[in-house]
C-alpha cells in the first residue's frame, strides 16, 4: 500500500508565483483533506471532498487559494498568487468510506517556503 | 464553533517518567476522538476511541474517552527519548470534519 503521496516534498517560490501542490489519496478512500501546519496555528483545514465533491471549504483563507479533485485518485492545491504569509506545511489526508475505520491517513507534507 | 482543546501544550520529562496528555472538546455530532503522533513529518495514528470508559492499549501507551465530561486522555508510561514528539488530538463529527486540538509538545530528556 502506498500510502497517500503527496508532491513536491519541498517548493520555494518566489513572492506573486503561482504553486500548485498536489496528492494522490489511498486506493478506495472515499475523503480527502487538504490541512495547512505552522507554528503559530497548528493544524488548519483547509478544504474536505467526499466523493470528489467539496464539503466544506470555509478553511481556505482568501480567493488566492483554490483546490481541485477532478477524480478519485488525484487532488490539487492552488496558490495564485504566493505571499511570503502562505509559507507552511501543506498536508493531504485521505480517509476510507468505512465509518468503523474513519481516521485520517496523511501524507508527507509540502514544504513552502514562498521568499 | 467545534473546539478542541489540548494541555500542556508543552511537557519536558526524564526518561522512565509516566506522563498524562490531556484532551477536552466541544463538538455538536460527535462520533469518535483520535490521538496521533507527529515527529518530524505527517502525523500518525495511534488510537481511535468511540465509547466512555473502554481503554485502548498500545504497548506503553493507551487512552480512554469520557463522553459525559467531554475529555480523553493519552497516557505514556516509563517514557523514552523516542516518544518524543508532538501528539495531537482530533474529533471526528458529523459529515466526517477532523477537528484538531493544538498539540502537547513532549519532549523526553535521556
Amino acid at each position: 500500500d502506498a500510502g497517500v503521496i503527496q508532491s513536491p516534498r519541498h517548493e520555494v517560490t518566489e513572492m506573486g508565483q503561482e504553486v500548485t501542490l498536489r496528492c494522490k489519496p489511498i486506493s478506495g478512500h472515499n475523503s480527502l483533506f487538504w490541512y495547512r501546519q505552522t507554528m503559530m496555528r497548528g493544524l488548519e483545514l483547509l478544504i474536505y471532498f467526499n466523493n470528489n465533491v467539496p464539503i466544506d471549504d470555509s478553511g481556505m483563507p482568501e480567493d488566492r487559494f483554490s483546490a481541485k479533485m477532478p477524480n478519485a485518485s488525484f487532488s490539487t492545491l492552488k496558490i495564485q498568487p504566493s505571499e511570503p504569509r502562505d509559507s507552511a506545511v501543506y498536508f493531504c489526508a485521505s480517509s476510507p468510506p468505512d465509518r468503523r475505520n474513519e481516521k485520517l491517513f496523511f501524507g508527507s507534507g509540502t514544504q513552502l517556503s514562498v521568499l | 464553533e467545534d473546539k478542541v482543546v489540548q494541555s500542556p501544550l508543552s511537557l519536558v520529562v526524564h526518561e522512565g517518567d509516566t506522563v498524562t496528555l490531556n484532551c477536552s472538546y466541544e463538538v455538536t455530532n460527535f462520533r469518535s476522538l483520535l490521538w496521533y503522533k507527529q515527529e518530524k513529518k505527517a502525523p500518525t495514528f495511534l488510537f481511535m476511541l468511540t465509547s466512555s470508559g473502554i481503554e485502548k492499549k498500545s504497548g506503553r501507551l493507551s487512552s480512554i474517552l469520557d463522553k459525559k465530561e467531554l475529555f480523553s486522555i493519552l497516557n505514556i508510561t516509563a517514557t523514552q527519548t523516542g516518544d518524543s514528539a508532538v501528539y495531537l488530538c482530533a474529533v471526528v463529527v458529523y459529515g466526517q470534519n477532523f477537528v484538531f486540538g493544538p498539540g502537547t509538545r513532549l519532549s523526553v530528556l535521556p
